[in-house]
Formats: structure tokens, sequence, C-alpha cells
């Protein structure tokens, strides 16, 4: 079955600590897409990344790195120098071809002054 | 602007009385969705729509109706609501979820909070 976890519920970490949200997908499809979404105390969600099945190539953007392992089916996203507007619930999921989407259930991340 | 917007941001209603949840984007998008968000369940897909006329389940379809009889405009319908469909609602929309090596972003709108007492 289709399936994504995040098993950190909730991290906190203080103001310029590098912290790490696991994601771990089940899939049965050959291609697929991954991606990360970040929802902020306003609650709007806002896009991070998208990462598809052949793409293995990692990612960074700025302050943000994200490292797509196939073999592990992970997909996990880094935040370098935290800070206190990184603090919200951030989703993981996993998308198919024919349009059916699976999202985490969050890891709410705290950043303390 | 580029936008999804969904009617209205908040409902409160009583278990029965059909109610209906707009949602229209105006970016020419293929591909819409209806998510509903539960704490510590995280986000998930009621239904989706591929284009005009095609809709297909999600995870969590049972109680819910769509159509999608224009390209812009991908409603929810709760016939008969009742207080476990109490939620925060998401639509969202994008081009076609997988193209070739391109990747396109979902764009979501700002929510419904429904209340069924």
């Amino acid at each position: 079955a289709q399936k994504v976890t995040q098993a950190q519920t909730e991290i906190s970490v203080v103001e310029k600590e590098d912290v790490t949200l696991d994601c771990v997908y089940e899939t049965r499809d050959t291609t697929y897409y991954l991606f990360w979404y970040k929802q902020p105390p306003s609650g709007e969600l806002v896009f991070l990344i998208r990462r598809n099945s052949f793409d293995e190539q990692n990612e960074i953007s700025g302050r943000y790195s994200w490292n797509f392992q196939k073999s592990t089916s992970s997909f996990n996203f880094t935040i370098t120098a935290s800070q206190v507007v990184d603090s919200a619930v951030y989703f993981c999921g996993e998308g198919s071809t024919l349009g059916r989407l699976y999202f985490g259930r969050g890891t709410q991340l705290t950043v303390w002054p | 602007e580029a936008q999804v917007t969904q009617n209205p941001r908040y409902l409160i209603t009583v278990t029965g009385k059909k109610l209906t949840v707009t949602c229209s984007q105006n970016m020419n998008h293929e591909y819409m969705s209806w998510y509903r968000q539960d704490p510590g369940l995280g986000l998930r897909q009621i239904y989706y729509s591929m284009n005009v006329e095609v809709t297909d389940k999600g995870d969590v379809p049972e109680g819910y109706k769509v159509s999608r009889k224009e390209k812009r405009n991908f409603p929810l319908i709760l016939e008969s609501p009742s207080p476990n469909q109490t939620s925060l609602y998401f639509c969202a929309s994008s081009l076609a979820p997988f193209s070739g090596t391109l990747g396109y972003e979902q764009y979501f709108g700002p929510g419904t909070r429904l209340t069924v007492t």
C-alpha cells in the first residue's frame, strides 16, 4: 500500500541549530514523485520542493536541502542554521502519475530564539 | 493574481443539512483535488479530478461528492454532513500531476473550516 511516514511528530531546536526532518515512503509505482510542504501557524500550505522518482539528485536551496535516497525510500529535509520563522508543520508526501497523493502526518518544528 | 479560492472560509452547520464548498482556480489547471486535514492525521485526499468530467476517489471519499463540469470549478458536496466530517478542507490545483521530466507544484486554497454539530 502507498504510505508516507514522518516518524517525528514534534521537534524542538534552538535557533541556528541544524535540523533534519525524516520522511519514508512506500509505493508500488515505478514512476512517482515526492514533495514537501510547509504549513506555518497562519495555516496556508507553502510548496517547498517536488522531486520525480527518476531524479535522485539532492537539492539545496539556501538553508534548505533535500536528500532523496531510493534505496532506503527516504526523502529527508534538512534546515541549516534554523530560524524562528522556520517554525511550522512540515508535510512530506508522495504522488502517483494517475493523480493519487499521499501525505505524511506532518512534523511540527519549533525553533526557539 | 494566480490563485485558488474557496468559499466559504468558515462554516458551522447541523447534521444532515446539505452543503457545498466551492473551489475555483484561475490558472487553467487540468488537475484539481480536495483534501481534509485533521489533527494528527495530516492531509488526506478526498477526491481528485484529472480534467473536466473526470473524477476519482482518494483515500477518504465516503460522505462526499464532487463534480467537474468546468475546468475552473471543483465543488465539494456534503449531501448529509455528520460530525465526523468536522475538519479543515483544502482545495488544490495544478497542471497535470506528471508530465515527462517536468514537475508541477500544487496550488492550495486558503482552506475551509467546517464544523458539523
